[in-house]
Protein backbone atom coordinates (compact mmCIF):
# COMPACT_ATOMS: atom_id res chain seq x y z
CA UNK A 1 0.00 0.00 0.00
CA UNK A 2 1.67 3.12 -1.42
CA UNK A 3 -1.49 5.38 -0.94
CA UNK A 4 -2.06 8.14 1.26
CA UNK A 5 -5.59 9.69 1.18
CA UNK A 6 -6.67 13.13 1.99
CA UNK A 7 -10.48 13.35 3.27
CA UNK A 8 -12.16 15.35 2.26
CA UNK A 9 -11.55 15.80 -1.44
CA UNK A 10 -13.56 18.98 -1.98
CA UNK A 11 -14.44 21.29 1.14
CA UNK A 12 -16.46 24.69 1.08
CA UNK A 13 -16.55 26.68 4.42
CA UNK A 14 -17.34 29.60 5.74
CA UNK A 15 -14.72 32.45 7.42
CA UNK A 16 -16.38 31.70 10.81
CA UNK A 17 -16.45 28.19 10.22
CA UNK A 18 -14.16 25.06 11.76
CA UNK A 19 -13.42 22.50 9.95
CA UNK A 20 -10.16 20.06 9.56
CA UNK A 21 -8.35 18.17 7.07
CA UNK A 22 -7.57 14.45 7.37
CA UNK A 23 -4.35 12.43 6.15
CA UNK A 24 -3.72 8.81 6.84
CA UNK A 25 -0.98 6.90 5.36
CA UNK A 26 -0.08 3.13 6.41
CA UNK A 27 3.14 2.70 4.85
CA UNK A 28 5.21 2.89 8.63
CA UNK A 29 6.32 6.61 7.52
CA UNK A 30 7.71 8.61 10.48
CA UNK A 31 7.59 11.84 8.50
CA UNK A 32 4.65 13.85 7.07
CA UNK A 33 4.18 16.79 5.58
CA UNK A 34 1.21 19.42 4.64
CA UNK A 35 1.65 21.35 1.50
CA UNK A 36 -0.64 24.26 0.48
CA UNK A 37 -1.20 25.06 -3.86
CA UNK A 38 -2.17 27.64 -5.56
CA UNK A 39 -3.10 27.70 -9.33
CA UNK A 40 -0.21 27.44 -11.21
CA UNK A 41 2.51 27.39 -8.43
CA UNK A 42 4.31 24.21 -6.69
CA UNK A 43 3.56 23.20 -3.78
CA UNK A 44 4.79 25.35 -0.56
CA UNK A 45 5.58 23.40 2.77
CA UNK A 46 3.70 24.89 5.32
CA UNK A 47 4.65 22.53 8.11
CA UNK A 48 6.60 19.19 8.69
CA UNK A 49 6.20 16.64 11.34
CA UNK A 50 8.95 13.74 12.16
CA UNK A 51 7.68 10.95 14.93
CA UNK A 52 5.05 12.94 15.27
CA UNK A 53 6.40 16.02 16.73
CA UNK A 54 6.25 19.58 14.61
CA UNK A 55 9.92 19.78 13.26
CA UNK A 56 9.20 22.63 10.48
CA UNK A 57 6.68 25.08 10.52
CA UNK A 58 6.95 27.72 7.47
CA UNK A 59 5.75 30.87 9.66
CA UNK A 60 1.84 29.95 8.69
CA UNK A 61 -0.61 32.02 10.37
CA UNK A 62 -2.15 30.32 13.39
CA UNK A 63 -5.68 30.08 11.73
CA UNK A 64 -4.20 26.59 10.37
CA UNK A 65 -3.00 24.33 13.34
CA UNK A 66 -1.60 21.05 12.63
CA UNK A 67 -2.14 17.52 14.90
CA UNK A 68 -0.58 14.57 14.22
CA UNK A 69 -2.41 12.41 16.81
CA UNK A 70 -0.28 8.90 15.73
CA UNK A 71 1.97 8.05 13.08
CA UNK A 72 -0.92 7.28 10.53
CA UNK A 73 -2.54 10.47 10.70
CA UNK A 74 -2.07 14.00 10.12
CA UNK A 75 -5.12 16.57 10.49
CA UNK A 76 -4.99 20.73 9.91
CA UNK A 77 -7.41 22.29 11.72
CA UNK A 78 -8.55 25.19 10.05
CA UNK A 79 -10.40 28.34 11.75
CA UNK A 80 -11.26 31.81 10.87
CA UNK A 81 -9.58 31.04 7.42
CA UNK A 82 -9.62 33.93 4.03
CA UNK A 83 -10.66 33.22 0.96
CA UNK A 84 -7.11 34.12 0.10
CA UNK A 85 -6.58 30.65 1.76
CA UNK A 86 -8.64 29.05 -0.89
CA UNK A 87 -6.34 26.61 -2.22
CA UNK A 88 -5.31 22.81 -2.86
CA UNK A 89 -4.37 21.43 0.55
CA UNK A 90 -1.43 18.31 -0.16
CA UNK A 91 -0.34 15.85 2.43
CA UNK A 92 2.50 13.67 1.90
CA UNK A 93 4.69 11.91 3.83
CA UNK A 94 8.03 9.73 3.70
CA UNK A 95 9.83 6.99 5.54
CA UNK A 96 11.68 9.95 7.32
CA UNK A 97 12.66 13.23 7.54
CA UNK A 98 15.72 14.14 5.97
CA UNK A 99 15.44 13.86 2.08
CA UNK A 100 17.21 10.46 1.62
CA UNK A 101 14.03 8.71 0.84
CA UNK A 102 11.25 10.08 -1.79
CA UNK A 103 7.59 11.91 -0.72
CA UNK A 104 4.34 10.10 -1.44
CA UNK A 105 1.26 12.76 -1.69
CA UNK A 106 -2.00 12.58 -1.30
CA UNK A 107 -4.66 13.46 -3.66
CA UNK A 108 -5.35 17.08 -2.15
CA UNK A 109 -7.96 18.83 -0.46
CA UNK A 110 -9.63 21.60 -2.76
CA UNK A 111 -10.72 24.18 0.13
CA UNK A 112 -12.89 26.45 -0.65
CA UNK A 113 -13.42 29.70 1.52
CA UNK A 114 -15.83 31.95 1.16
CA UNK B 1 14.87 28.08 2.15
CA UNK B 2 16.88 27.23 -1.40
CA UNK B 3 16.86 29.81 -3.89
CA UNK B 4 16.01 26.86 -6.56
CA UNK B 5 15.42 28.14 -10.60
CA UNK B 6 14.11 25.54 -13.23
CA UNK B 7 14.47 26.76 -17.00
CA UNK B 8 13.06 26.46 -19.02
CA UNK B 9 9.62 27.30 -17.30
CA UNK B 10 7.96 25.63 -20.48
CA UNK B 11 8.37 24.15 -23.47
CA UNK B 12 6.95 22.35 -26.27
CA UNK B 13 8.47 19.07 -28.18
CA UNK B 14 7.31 16.93 -30.73
CA UNK B 15 6.09 13.99 -30.20
CA UNK B 16 9.48 11.30 -30.78
CA UNK B 17 11.68 14.23 -29.96
CA UNK B 18 14.24 14.31 -27.08
CA UNK B 19 14.51 17.16 -24.55
CA UNK B 20 15.73 18.00 -21.58
CA UNK B 21 15.54 20.78 -18.90
CA UNK B 22 17.79 21.86 -15.97
CA UNK B 23 17.24 22.72 -11.87
CA UNK B 24 19.88 25.20 -10.63
CA UNK B 25 20.52 25.42 -6.51
CA UNK B 26 23.23 26.87 -4.24
CA UNK B 27 26.05 23.83 -4.07
CA UNK B 28 26.82 24.83 -0.13
CA UNK B 29 25.00 22.52 2.09
CA UNK B 30 23.71 19.94 -0.32
CA UNK B 31 21.76 17.00 0.89
CA UNK B 32 19.74 15.77 -1.63
CA UNK B 33 17.69 16.36 -4.60
CA UNK B 34 14.05 15.04 -5.94
CA UNK B 35 12.27 14.86 -8.79
CA UNK B 36 8.69 14.93 -9.04
CA UNK B 37 6.46 14.63 -12.22
CA UNK B 38 3.04 16.13 -11.57
CA UNK B 39 0.15 15.65 -14.25
CA UNK B 40 -2.80 17.49 -14.01
CA UNK B 41 -5.25 17.13 -11.54
CA UNK B 42 -3.48 14.27 -10.29
CA UNK B 43 -0.63 14.42 -6.70
CA UNK B 44 3.07 14.48 -7.64
CA UNK B 45 4.87 11.27 -8.23
CA UNK B 46 8.24 11.07 -7.30
CA UNK B 47 10.59 10.09 -10.27
CA UNK B 48 14.31 10.11 -8.57
CA UNK B 49 16.28 10.72 -5.29
CA UNK B 50 19.34 11.72 -5.93
CA UNK B 51 22.42 12.54 -3.40
CA UNK B 52 25.68 11.80 -4.48
CA UNK B 53 27.62 14.16 -7.06
CA UNK B 54 28.10 12.49 -10.63
CA UNK B 55 24.42 10.19 -9.73
CA UNK B 56 23.27 9.03 -12.83
CA UNK B 57 19.09 7.78 -12.82
CA UNK B 58 17.02 6.31 -15.20
CA UNK B 59 13.33 5.52 -15.37
CA UNK B 60 12.21 4.23 -19.01
CA UNK B 61 12.87 6.89 -21.00
CA UNK B 62 13.72 9.83 -18.66
CA UNK B 63 16.59 10.21 -16.65
CA UNK B 64 18.65 12.54 -14.62
CA UNK B 65 21.98 13.70 -13.46
CA UNK B 66 23.21 15.49 -10.96
CA UNK B 67 26.43 18.12 -10.17
CA UNK B 68 26.57 18.74 -6.43
CA UNK B 69 29.82 21.07 -7.39
CA UNK B 70 28.18 23.56 -9.82
CA UNK B 71 24.74 23.08 -8.10
CA UNK B 72 22.56 21.90 -10.80
CA UNK B 73 20.63 18.63 -12.42
CA UNK B 74 19.37 17.91 -15.43
CA UNK B 75 16.48 15.82 -16.79
CA UNK B 76 16.20 14.37 -19.77
CA UNK B 77 13.29 12.85 -21.99
CA UNK B 78 14.20 10.35 -24.63
CA UNK B 79 12.00 10.10 -27.43
CA UNK B 80 9.19 12.21 -26.05
CA UNK B 81 5.40 10.78 -25.91
CA UNK B 82 2.17 12.48 -24.85
CA UNK B 83 2.03 10.99 -21.83
CA UNK B 84 5.18 12.85 -20.89
CA UNK B 85 3.15 15.74 -20.97
CA UNK B 86 3.02 17.37 -17.17
CA UNK B 87 5.20 19.75 -15.05
CA UNK B 88 8.26 18.61 -13.71
CA UNK B 89 9.56 19.90 -10.10
CA UNK B 90 12.87 19.51 -8.79
CA UNK B 91 13.46 20.08 -4.30
CA UNK B 92 16.88 20.49 -3.58
CA UNK B 93 17.06 19.73 -0.03
CA UNK B 94 19.96 21.39 2.23
CA UNK B 95 21.03 20.30 5.60
CA UNK B 96 17.45 22.02 7.25
CA UNK B 97 16.13 19.06 5.03
CA UNK B 98 12.90 21.04 4.35
CA UNK B 99 11.24 18.94 1.33
CA UNK B 100 10.51 22.56 -0.86
CA UNK B 101 9.76 22.70 -4.57
CA UNK B 102 10.99 24.93 -7.60
CA UNK B 103 8.39 26.78 -9.46
CA UNK B 104 8.73 23.21 -12.33
CA UNK B 105 9.42 22.87 -16.24
CA UNK B 106 5.86 22.15 -17.98
CA UNK B 107 6.65 19.80 -20.84
CA UNK B 108 3.95 19.49 -23.44
CA UNK B 109 4.24 17.44 -25.96
CA UNK B 110 2.61 17.72 -29.35
CA UNK B 111 1.54 14.39 -31.06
Amino acid sequence: DTEVTQTPKHLVMGMTNKKSLKCEQHMGHRAMYWYKQKAKKPPELMFVYSYEKLSINESVPSRFSPECPNSSLLNLHLHALQPEDSALYLCASSQVRGGGTEAFFGQGTRLTVV
Amino acid sequence: ILNVEQSPQSLHVQEGDSTNFTCSFPSSNFYALHWYRWETAKSPEALFVMTLNGDEKKKGRISATLNTKEGYSYLYIKGSQPEDSATYLCAPISNDYKLSFGAGTTVTVRA
